[in-house]
């Protein structure tokens, strides 16, 4: 089955400044690859997803960059405010209605 | 995004005792739900997954008689926590995937559950 690992685990930034968070998956067959953000006491919220016909996904302040020979995916998140703060997920599956496999989430600190 | 809403958000029971959720799609029909459960500071952790109309598929260790899930409806699925024990506290999650959603997986809001 498929395997998705995150890191780091913890991220703390300078408001204003960028934050990356990289993950790597094991299964050659995923091609859907999402990211949640997940405020204390909520559900996932998703916030950019990005399918394997293309290598690099933007939308406003975040971004998503996907090399599916090194089978690995990373989110940057740039000018980070303080309502950045939230644990944040990386998944990857076969899209459809197919299963996700979760990272282990990073939680990000925006520093004020 | 689609929505996807969850009843109740929060419940406390006795042990013994059996609680059912609901996971409702708003303004998609959901041909694909999937069931999570989260455990303080830990990922998400699949449950099972259901078609509308199928049986559920369970995740290896689920167990399928105490976890009763049934999608009878493109915009609702239940979740039932049967014979509850303090060991099944945790938060519960559903998400949602259609054609409506863009074949993406929006998730519910989630339901805290403390077994006393």
């Amino acid at each position: 089955g498929e395997n998705v690992e995150q890191h780091p685990s913890t991220l703390s930034v300078q408001e204003g400044d960028s934050a990356v968070i990289k993950c790597t998956y094991s299964d050659s067959a995923s091609n859907y690859f999402p990211w949640y953000k997940q405020e204390l006491g909520k559900g996932p919220q998703l916030i950019i997803d990005i399918r394997s016909n293309v290598g690099e996904k933007k939308d406003q302040r975040i971004a998503v960059t996907l090399n599916k020979t090194a089978k690995h995916f990373s989110l940057h998140i740039t000018e980070t405010q303080p309502e950045d703060s939230a644990v944040y997920f990386c998944a990857a599956g076969r899209g459809g209605n197919e299963k996700l496999t979760f990272g282990t989430g990073t939680r990000l600190t925006i520093i004020p | 995004g689609a929505v996807v809403s969850q009843h109740p958000s929060r419940v406390i029971c006795k042990s013994g005792t059996s609680v059912k959720i609901e996971c409702r799609s708003l303004d998609f029909q959901a041909t694909t739900m999937f069931w999570y459960r989260q455990f303080p500071k830990q990922s998400l952790m699949l449950m099972a997954t259901s078609n509308e109309g199928s049986k559920a598929t369970y995740e290896q260790g689920v167990e399928k008689d105490k976890f009763l899930i049934n999608h009878a409806s493109l915009t609702l699925s239940t979740l039932t926590v049967t014979s509850a024990h303090p060991e099944d506290s945790s938060f519960y999650i559903c998400s949602a995937t259609g054609q409506g959603a863009g074949n993406e997986q929006f998730f519910g809001p989630g339901t805290r559950l403390t077994v006393l």
